[in-house]
């Protein structure tokens, strides 16, 4: 079965701090993996996703595909890193749907 | 670039009303656009794919004749909310996909519309 594990509802930590938010998935074959981001009120909007290897806003995640893991990390969290943050699996075949997981709230605190 | 809205933002109907939302990617063609629901503090609920010129594909447990989608041109799907009772009342998204360039198969969303049904 093809899905996505946030284990974590809640992150909270201080301004400064490092951040890493969990990502677990289970997919037969090679995995395309998004996160998305969704800041208070507005809508969601695409962070990174592994095949750019790209590091956004400080962000980066690293497809590990011997922990079927994708965790997204920072070394210093900002303020305004406070949202909502969503991992996402691309379910390749027919349309290839989004498959997304529960979702984690990050707050930084000042 | 890359940009999608969706009409009405929020809505406030009788129960037993009909209700449309339309989902507009403004600035790139779609032919497969997806309808989500939310609900308060969880995560998107995948309701049905919606392919341009064709039947949309519904996810298990979503009723077809519930939630019509039609998506009559390559920038525009339409959600409409048949017979509407208050437990439909939820925050809507949809999101276009992609079809090519470096975006290929990335996602973009609509700001969501709120559907309160008294």
């Amino acid at each position: 079965a093809q899905r996505v594990t946030q284990p974590e509802k809640l992150l909270s930590v201080f301004k400064g701090a490092p951040v890493e938010l969990k990502c677990n998935y289970s997919y037969s074959g090679s995995p395309e993996l998004f996160w998305y981001v969704q800041y208070s009120r507005q809508r969601l909007q695409l962070l990174l996703r592994h095949i750019s290897r790209e590091s956004i806003k400080g962000f980066t995640a690293d497809l590990n595909k011997g922990e079927t893991s994708f965790h997204l990390k920072k070394p210093f969290a900002q303020e305004e890193d406070s949202a909502m943050y969503y991992c996402a699996l691309l379910s390749v075949g027919g349309y290839n749907k989004l498959i997304f997981g529960a979702g984690t709230r990050l707050a930084v605190h000042p | 670039g890359a940009v999608v809205s969706q009409h009405p933002s929020w809505v406030i109907c009788k129960s037993g009303t009909s209700v449309k939302i339309e989902c507009r990617s403004l600035d790139f063609q779609a032919t497969t656009m997806f309808w989500y629901r939310q609900f308060p503090k969880q995560s998107l609920m995948l309701m049905a794919t919606s392919n341009e010129g064709s039947k949309a594909t519904y996810e298990q447990g979503v009723e077809k004749d519930k939630f019509l989608i039609n998506h009559a041109s390559l920038t525009l799907s339409t959600l409409t909310v048949t017979s509407a009772h208050p437990e439909d009342s939820s925050f809507y998204i949809c999101s276009a996909r992609a079809q090519r360039g470096v975006s290929y198969n990335e996602q973009f969303f609509g700001p969501g519309t709120r559907l309160t049904v008294l």
